[in-house]
């Protein structure tokens, strides 16, 4: 089946130290994105990339960092610089250059929490 | 920037009511409108696109519109059901390829 996967569902940080969320999606789109979620937010969006080694801050990167090596896999780092990780992180991919009415596609998500 | 707001924040209404959920945008120079459906603890589906030039969509007991020069969109949900009862978020494309949200209406039908 094509789709978006996050792992893990459910990921614990401790104090000063970086974690990994990863995102992978098998539905060959160029485009992909991480949101963060707060309880009665909307999404807000961390960072996307359009391409292979290539992306660009969204409204709230300041803490975060991401990699785009393969055209499947863009992983969020939430370093120990993000002093509020607490949240719901979503994933999202979409086909760049596609007709405007492509919508984008979303991932499970990952809630992370602070020991 | 463009800012999305939707009303009400949460709605609790009994089986079978139909119901109205509203979004409105600050810049009208938009793509298209989507529609999200999240149920708790999970990720989002699509219920409905409108186009820029497009008034309206439907997809079953759920109808769509936009009045763009006014910067405002409905979702009209018919009949309701408790398998209606989620969080319904409004997001607008403005172009840069990326999506801006709304807070989301939180909607519980009951039996």
């Amino acid at each position: 089946d094509g789709g978006i996967t996050q792992s893990p569902k459910y990921l614990f940080r401790k104090e000063g130290q970086n974690v990994t969320l990863s995102c992978e999606q098998n539905l060959n789109h160029d485009a992909m994105y991480w949101y963060r979620q707060d309880p009665g937010q909307g999404l807000r969006l961390i960072y996307y990339s359009q391409i292979v080694n290539d992306f660009q801050k969204g409204d709230i990167a300041e803490g975060y960092s991401v990699s785009r090596e393969k055209k499947e896999s863009f992983p969020l780092t939430v370093t120990s610089a993000q002093k509020n990780p607490t949240a719901f992180y979503l994933c999202a991919s979409r086909t760049r250059g596609g007709r405007i009415e492509e919508t984008q596609y979303f991932g499970p998500g990952t809630r992370l929490l602070v020991l | 920037k463009q800012e999305v707001t939707q009303i009400p924040a949460a709605l609790s209404v009994p089986e079978g009511e139909n119901l109205v959920l509203n979004c409105s945008f600050t810049d009208s120079a938009i793509y298209n409108l989507q529609w999200f459906r999240q149920d708790p603890g999970k990720g989002l589906t699509s219920l409905l696109l409108i186009q820029s030039s497009q008034r309206e969509q439907t997809s079953g007991r759920l109808n769509a519109s936009l009045d763009k020069s006014s910067g405002r969109s409905t979702l009209y949900i018919a009949a309701s059901q408790p398998g209606d009862s989620a969080t319904y978020l409004c997001a607008v494309f403005s172009g840069y390829s990326t999506l801006t949200f709304g807070k989301g209406t939180m909607l519980l039908v009951s039996p």
